[in-house]
């Protein structure tokens, strides 16, 4: 069955980094891409971009652009978040999610809190 | 980019009564070479990710029980849960995966009333 597993929670101060993987099991990883997702405590749904799975080009929402970074491997079908520079709002849940028809599989959640 | 404005932002429904999410795209999501809408429904129970209900506006996803169904095209769209189940209590997002960033509604958080 499909799985997306993420890694466990971070504690990170204001303008450390921080990355998160995301491993899938399943499927064949470069058939789908790979989205990433946010949520602060308590808000909604924040989409961050995507990355292309067959090529590793990455597509980021603006206001992120220049602190993010989507990375894969694909010999282990592990997807990779990266943020810089972090600040106190960038805590939140952090979810991948398999792209098609509809975001039909999720992660667990990473929740990274990040506070001084 | 797209804004998605969901309403209500949340309700109270009675078990076994009817509940209708609205949401509304800033454009259209009807893709004219396929006729087809661009636009999910999730639902979020606290502590869980997402779970896709509904794709295509209308299709529902495996698994998912028939008393959800999605309607409507273009800009305006609705999720109708047709006889609510304690089980249903939950925020509803709706998104629209027409063109980036692909982004969400703000939620509607349904409750018994």
């Amino acid at each position: 069955q499909v799985q997306l597993v993420q890694s466990g929670s971070e504690l990170k101060k204001p303008g450390a980094s921080v990355k998160v993987s995301c491993k899938a099991s399943g499927y064949t990883f470069t058939s789908y891409a790979m989205n990433w997702v946010r949520q602060a405590p308590g808000q909604g749904l924040e989409w961050m971009g995507w990355i292309n799975t067959n090529t590793g080009d990455p597509t980021y929402a603006q206001g992120f652009t220049g602190r993010l970074a989507f990375s894969l491997d694909t010999s282990v079908s592990t997807a990779y978040l990266q943020i810089s520079s972090l600040k106190a709002e960038d805590t939140a849940v952090y979810y991948c999610a398999r792209g098609g028809d509809g975001y039909n599989y999720w992660g667990q959640g990473t929740l990274v809190t990040v506070s001084s | 980019d797209i804004v998605m404005t969901q309403s209500p932002d949340s309700l109270a429904v009675s078990l076994g009564e009817r509940a209708t999410i609205n949401c509304k795209s800033s454009q259209s999501v009807l893709y004219s070479s396929n006729n087809k809408n661009y636009l999910a429904w999730y639902q979020q129970r606290p502590g869980q990710p997402p779970n896709l209900l509904i794709y295509w506006a209308s299709t529902r996803e495996s698994g998912v029980p028939d008393r959800f169904s999605g309607s409507g095209s273009g800009t305006d769209f609705t999720l109708t849960i047709s006889t609510l189940q304690a089980e249903d209590v939950a925020v509803y997002y709706c998104q629209q995966y027409f063109s980036t960033p692909e982004t969400f509604g703000q939620g509607t958080k349904v409750e018994i009333k």
